[in-house]
């Protein structure tokens, strides 16, 4: 019983152009959602994050946005570098248990000269 | 700080074996977190830790696995007879009551054949 979801195990973009990432959850008592970054062979570091109070949140080249009646959040990137080239992770906590983070199965985003 | 360390990075064992992984929290944090990744199921949270205190262990799979936290700087992972259908990359996270997003480890790759 996947609560975050991440249907798009692999995206592939030019360098320069934009990457959008996707995630779905399905927990409506959800009211943080993370994206973590992972290498291969290193552990995943925090990105960026979003409350639920809040529909956007920018931090340089990333982008989260937050739609919650469509229980649905985004990662874009822009542009897009090699060095971006990454498995990203969504991920989601829920009010009174904040601790515990539910993850997705990741995206492998590629990006091409 | 040198972040969370985590030992070995890298582990073989034979089916039938005890495995036993271990990770150092940074210093100061009071939430722990042990986590698996696979491919099917991307990061699964096994059981979390606050004070020391086992809070959930909800997402241990089976009575093989057993985790404990004897102090605020160490935390050990074990499985007890391992199992082919084991391997994967276990990672442990730290971070403090303040904090959402916790800090990953570099994570242990465990093959059992």
């Amino acid at each position: 019983d996947q609560q975050v979801k991440q249907n798009s195990p692999s995206l592939s973009v030019q360098e320069g152009r934009i990457s959008i990432l996707n995630c779905d959850y399905t927990n409506s008592m959800f009211d943080y959602f993370l994206w973590y970054k992972k290498y291969p062979a290193e552990g995943p570091t925090f990105l960026i994050s979003i409350s639920s109070i809040k529909d956007k949140n920018e931090d340089g080249r990333f982008t989260v946005f937050l739609n919650k009646s469509a229980k649905h959040l985004s990662l874009h990137i822009v542009p897009s570098q090699p060095g971006d080239s990454a498995v990203y992770f969504c991920a989601a906590s829920g009010w009174g248990n904040t601790d515990k983070l539910i993850f997705g199965t990741g995206t492998r985003l590629q990006v091409f000269p | 700080d040198a972040g969370v360390i985590q030992s070995p990075r890298h582990e073989v064992t034979e089916m039938g074996q005890e495995v036993t992984l271990r990770c150092k929290p940074i210093s100061g944090h009071n939430s722990l977190f042990w986590y698996r990744q696979t491919m099917m199921r991307g990061l699964e949270l096994l059981i979390y830790f606050n004070n020391n205190v086992p809070i959930d262990d909800s997402g241990m799979p089976e009575d093989r696995f057993s985790a404990k936290m004897p102090n605020a700087s160490f935390s050990t992972l074990k499985i007890q007879p391992s199992e082919p259908r084991d391997s994967a990359v276990y990672f442990c996270a730290s971070s403090l009551d303040s904090q959402r997003h916790p800090f990953f480890g570099q994570g242990t790759r465990l093959t059992v054949v």
